[in-house]
Order: structure tokens, then sequence, then C-alpha cells
């Protein structure tokens, strides 16, 4: 049980194109999702948490207008890379607390973003 | 402020063990977990600590020091597969994972 999905696993883009990246809970409801990025050799970095039918809370230095998020239902969460340029090329990750979990997040297999 | 440190690298041999150490000043504390990861994989949960002590599970076992802000992650019986990141991470006041910077585990032959 507690599984994540993430779709696309790879994806590469232009620079100025947007990207839209999925995260699911297959078999749970997730109240809160989390997004996270990791550049390499590095650990990871909390952009946003999302509960489902609300605004996202982003962390400080995030631009909410740059990275989008819509947790539309308790099982799907999306993340899209607004108007993308290289550096915004890493590794996101995406995370989900079920309804009856305590603290414990599940987490997605990843998305690696490169931007040329 | 919040701050949550590991030791960068770490290198052991098979068959040894390893101690990789966390600690961490936060704003508030829910527990701590340490996860695995292996490079361009997701993390893969380890072990929960909420109360002080060790908690053992197989070949890993954690230990917590509220007290100390400390934290440690044992492995025994080192193995070629057990060389990845070993992230702690705390969950502060909230549901947030804060994390720490993750340590590389190196093992070697």
């Amino acid at each position: 049980g507690a599984v994540v999905s993430q779709h696309p696993s790879r994806v590469i883009c232009k620079s100025g194109t947007s990207v839209k990246i999925e995260c699911r809970s297959l078999d749970f409801q997730a109240t809160t999702m989390f997004w996270y990025r990791q550049f390499p050799k590095q650990s990871l970095m909390l952009m946003a948490t999302s509960n489902e039918g609300s605004k996202a809370t982003y962390e400080q230095g995030v631009e909410k207008d740059k990275f989008l998020i819509n947790h539309a239902s308790l099982t799907l969460s999306t993340l899209t890379v607004t108007s993308a340029h290289p550096e915004d090329s890493s590794f996101y990750i995406c995370s989900a607390r079920g309804q009856r979990s305590t603290y414990e997040q599940y987490f997605g297999p990843g998305t690696r973003l490169t931007v040329t | 402020g919040q701050n949550i440190d590991q030791p960068t690298e770490m290198t052991a041999t098979e068959g040894a063990i390893v101690q990789i150490n966390c600690t961490y000043q936060t704003s508030g504390f829910n527990g701590l977990f340490w996860y695995q990861q292996h490079a361009g994989e997701a993390p893969t949960f380890l072990s929960y600590n909420v109360l002080d002590g060790l908690e053992e599970k197989g070949r890993f076992s954690s230990f917590l020091s509220r007290s100390k802000g400390y934290s440690y992650l044992l492995l025994k019986e080192l193995q070629m597969k057990d060389s990845a990141s070993y992230l702690c991470a705390v969950v502060s006041g909230t549901y947030k994972y804060i994390f720490g910077t993750g340590t590389r585990l190196k093992v070697l032959a």
C-alpha cells in the first residue's frame, strides 16, 4: 500500500515553454501533497505544500507564479513549471500524506526535468 | 532558524559497521525520519523516532536524543548495495519535513 506515482519520469523542454508534472496517490487518499526539488548531490528542498481544494503554501524564495501547483482531488496534484529556464533543470519529487497516516510521507519516483 | 546537519560523505568497508550522525535545531519537533536514497530515485523509508532511545530493525538501527538534538543511523554488516545517500528529516511543528544535508555513503569491497 501507499504507492505514489509521478509522470513523466523524464522530460526535456525548450527554454520558455511550460511543463506539467503529475503526482498521484494510487491506493490511498492524500490530504496533503508536498513538492520538492533536488539538485545533484544535494538534499531535498521543500518547494510547497498543497492541500486538496485549497491554495498551495509556498516556501520562502519559491516563486508562486513560476511553479503553479494544483491539488484538484484527493489523489492528484500537479506542478507546472512555467516559462522554464535552464536553471530550473532539476529532479522534482512529490510526496503524499494520507488521511490516516501520522507524519510519514510517501514519495513518488521523481521527475527529471532538463531545460535546453 | 532551522538547521539540520549531517556529514557530507562517509566511506566504509563491506561487512563493517557505520554510524551516520544527524544534529538538529528546529522550532518544533514531531519526530525524526531516516531515508535511504539511491541516485535518481525516490527516498525510501528506513526509520522513525519520536521518543528517546534506540529503534532496531534488522541491520539498521536509529537512535534519538531529543535533549541533545541528536540522532544517528547505524548500519551493520555493510553490503555494497548500501552505497547510497542517507537523509535525516525532522518533522517540525506542522507536517512538513525539514531535510538534512544528506550523507553520501560509499561502501568499498
